[in-house]
């Protein structure tokens, strides 16, 4: 199995970096991924494969990944980026079965 | 344009079998890389992947619900169809299907917009 851990919940100020950590087991020889949930809306996946960002993410967004700690970054971060953020990676036995972290609120105030 | 969308009982009954259908245009299942898969979410709680099906109707399970989902696709009329037995209140969640087109690897790249379901009697 894979299971991922992250902080309930992360607080920062207007234009700060917010850093969103992920502890798995699996992460040095899985991918995370990250997916940004607002309020009532279907998840969006804002870094792939550690640290690609899709077509059409603020470059403010960032990942990375060491050893057993998968880390998204947000760089000057906005008020509109106030969300749930949920890592993602697959079972340490295969890349097929899926699990999710327990998800981090990030407060911007 | 890639869509997706969740459909099936607002409310089943405790022991009752849940049965979502997930209907989807603008990709084929049967095209060599696309991925269909299930995730949950309880009210205030946090995502849940449940199970996949893939364009050569692999279909893998989570390992703590596989005695109780079964995952199918009818590619002829895009849609993947999820199973849950014996439903219980814990059970309660949004539902999402969500696609994954392996030149992307193993992202969910469109979700759909999720289908609340309540487990009461």
């Amino acid at each position: 199995s894979n299971e991922l851990t992250q902080p309930p919940s992360v607080s920062v100020s207007p234009g700060q970096t917010a850093r969103i950590t992920c502890s798995g087991d699996a992460l040095p020889k899985k991918y995370a991924y990250w997916y940004q949930q607002k309020s009532g809306q279907a998840p969006v996946v804002v870094i792939y494969e550690d640290s690609k960002r899709p077509s059409g993410i603020p470059e403010r967004f960032s990942g990375s990944s060491s050893g057993t700690m998968a880390t998204l970054t947000i760089s000057g971060t906005q008020v509109e980026d106030e969300a749930d953020y949920y890592c993602y990676s697959t079972d340490s036995s295969d890349n097929h079965r899926g699990v999710f972290g327990g998800g981090t609120k990030l407060t911007v105030l | 344009q890639v869509t997706l969308k969740e459909s099936g009982p607002a409310l089943v009954k405790p022991t009752q079998t849940l049965t979502l259908t997930c209907t989807f245009s603008g990709f084929s299942l049967s095209t060599y890389g696309m991925r269909v898969s299930w995730i949950r979410q309880p009210p205030g709680k946090a995502l849940e992947w449940l199970a996949r099906i893939d364009w050569d109707d692999d279909k893998f399970y989570s390992t703590s619900l596989k005695t109780r989902l079964t995952i199918s696709k009818d590619t002829s009329k895009n849609q993947v169809v999820l199973t849950m037995t014996n439903m219980d209140p814990v059970d309660t969640a949004t539902y999402y299907c969500a696609r994954t087109n392996s030149s992307s690897g193993l992202v969910f790249d469109y979700w759909g917009q999720g289908a609340l379901v309540t487990v009461s009697s």
